[in-house]
């Protein structure tokens, strides 16, 4: 069974301090992994895909890695706007976007 | 603001009660996915369709179904409700069956 497992839960920093989150993954044959960001009370909203390990991806202050078992997405000088749950999600099998996600972090980034 | 519209934004119920969630893709696309998201579970696939047919199914009860229709647009079943139905249900919508998914902002059910 597809596991992905993220940490840490929660993640409190202070604006400007740079951090990574984790997520961990255990798949029978992986197909893309996906980051997404999620605000209270809204739908996800798609980061990045990473297809095989060694990718690498940025977006503002957004990078997210790829290795054989687990992605790292690392925040450079968070803002208090980046305060989200950051979820991870793999892909497995051809055809479908069939996803499962991790049960996220919770990034709360303070002024 | 993805483009993909789903109604009612809330919707407040009985146990034994029959609701439809309704999910409008964004155009061009041809997939809806449907997930379930409740606090102790994280997101749970439910189901997909792709250009109306169904294409592939996760942990989805046999009380709740789907179809898509020929304008594409989706509408998800839940039957018999529990209390345990409580959450909030999200379409997403890509281009093809295997591309990235954007999703809408869901419905939150609540079942008294």
């Amino acid at each position: 069974e597809d596991q992905v497992t993220q940490s840490p839960e929660a993640l409190r920093l202070q604006e400007g301090e740079s951090s990574s989150l984790n997520c961990s993954y255990t798949v029978s044959g992986l197909r893309g992994l996906f980051w997404y960001r999620q605000d209270p009370g809204k739908g996800p909203e798609f980061l990045f895909t990473l297809y095989s390990a060694g990718e690498e991806k940025e977006k503002e202050r957004l990078k997210a890695t790829l290795t054989k078992k687990e992605s790292f997405l690392h925040i450079t000088a968070p803002k208090p706007e980046d305060s989200a749950t950051y979820l991870c999600a793999v892909q497995t099998g051809a055809g479908s976007y069939q996803l499962t996600f991790g049960k996220g972090t919770k990034l709360s980034v303070i002024p | 603001d993805s483009g993909v519209t789903q109604t009612p934004k809330h919707l407040i119920t009985a146990t034994g009660q029959r609701v439809t969630l309704r999910c409008s893709p964004r155009s061009g696309d041809l997939s809806v996915y449907w997930y379930q998201q409740s606090l102790d579970q994280g997101l749970q696939f439910l189901i997909q369709y792709y250009n109306g047919e169904e294409r592939a199914k996760g942990n989805i009860l046999e009380r709740f179904s789907a179809q898509q229709f020929p304008d594409l647009h989706s509408e998800l079943n839940l039957s018999s409700l529990e209390l345990g139905d409580s959450a909030l249900y999200f379409c997403a919508s890509s281009v093809h069956r295997d591309t990235e998914a954007f999703f809408g902002q869901g419905t939150r059910l609540t079942v008294v």
